[in-house]
C-alpha cells in the first residue's frame, strides 16, 4: 500500500545531541510536511518542501532544519534538542497542485524524548 | 486569518450513543474543511472531508456536512463504538491562493466510549 512512512517510531536523545528524524513516501506527492505535535495539542507546522522549494514557517525556531533530497525522502533535524522539544513529530504528504481537493495524509509519527 | 474551534472535550459516551462534535471555522477564503482522527500514540489519519458548500463527507459511520451558512463542519456517528475512543480535530485548508495549503487544526476533541 502507499504510504507516509517515519523512522524510528521512538527516538531518545540526550540534551543538547543532535538527532534526525526520517521520513518516506510511496504516494510519489509533491509536498511534504514537517509537524511539531505536544501532548494534548494539536499539530503545529514547522515547514514544508513544495518539490524542492523549501518554506519555513515565520516561528519555528532555527534549531529545526530540513532536508529533501529526493521526492521519496525528507528528514527533520534538529541540531541542539533541548527539554522542551520533545514532542511528537509527525510527516505529512500532499500532492500539492492548487486543487480544493488536495489532501493531507499523515504517518505515524516518531516520538521524542530528550533526557 | 484562519481559525477553527471545535467544542471542548473531554466528551464521554456510552457504547451505541449519538455523536456531536461540534466544530466552526473563520476564513479568509474558500476552505476546504477535514475531519482528522488521532488514535493513542498514533499519526493523524484521515476520516472524512468536505471541499464546497452543502458537500457531506462520510466514512466509518461518521458525516459532516459543509454549511457555509452557518461556517460550520459539526461531526455526527449515530453509534459508537468503544473503538471510536480517539482524539478528533477540525481542519481547514485556505484555498485562497498559492499551491500549497496550509492545515489550521482545532484544538482536538477527546472522545472516550465506554462499553
Amino acid at each position: 500500500d502507499a504510504m507516509v512512512i517515519q523512522n524510528p517510531r521512538y527516538q531518545v536523545t540526550q540534551f543538547g545531541k543532535p538527532v534526525t528524524l526520517s521520513c518516506s513516501q510511496t504516494l510519489n506527492h509533491n509536498v511534504m510536511y514537517w509537524y511539531q505535535q505536544k501532548s494534548s495539542q494539536a499539530p503545529k507546522l514547522l515547514f514544508h518542501y513544495y518539490d524542492k522549494d523549501f518554506n519555513n514557517e515565520a516561528d519555528t525556531p532555527d534549531n529545526f532544519q530540513s532536508r529533501r533530497p529526493n521526492t521519496s525522502f525528507c528528514f527533520l533535524d534538529i541540531r541542539s534538542p533541548g527539554l522542551g522539544d520533545a514532542a511528537m513529530y509527525l510527516c505529512a504528504t500532499s500532492r500539492g497542485g492548487g486543487v480544493p481537493t488536495d489532501t493531507q495524509y499523515f504517518g505515524p509519527g516518531t516520538r521524542l524524548t530528550v533526557l | 486569518g484562519n481559525s477553527v474551534t471545535q467544542m471542548e472535550g473531554p466528551v464521554t459516551l456510552s457504547e451505541e450513543a449519538f455523536l456531536t462534535i461540534n466544530c466552526t471555522y473563520t476564513a479568509t477564503g474558500y476552505p476546504s474543511l477535514f475531519w482528522y482522527v488521532q488514535y493513542p500514540g498514533e499519526g493523524l489519519q484521515l476520516l472524512l472531508k468536505a471541499t464546497k458548500a452543502d458537500d457531506k463527507g462520510s466514512n466509518k459511520g461518521f458525516e459532516a456536512t459543509y454549511r457555509k451558512e452557518t461556517t460550520s463542519f459539526h461531526l455526527e456517528k449515530g453509534s459508537v463504538q468503544v473503538s471510536d475512543s480517539a482524539v478528533y480535530f477540525c481542519a481547514l485548508s485556505d484555498n485562497s491562493g498559492g499551491s500549497n495549503y496550509k492545515l489550521t487544526f482545532g484544538k482536538g476533541t477527546l472522545l472516550t466510549v465506554n462499553p
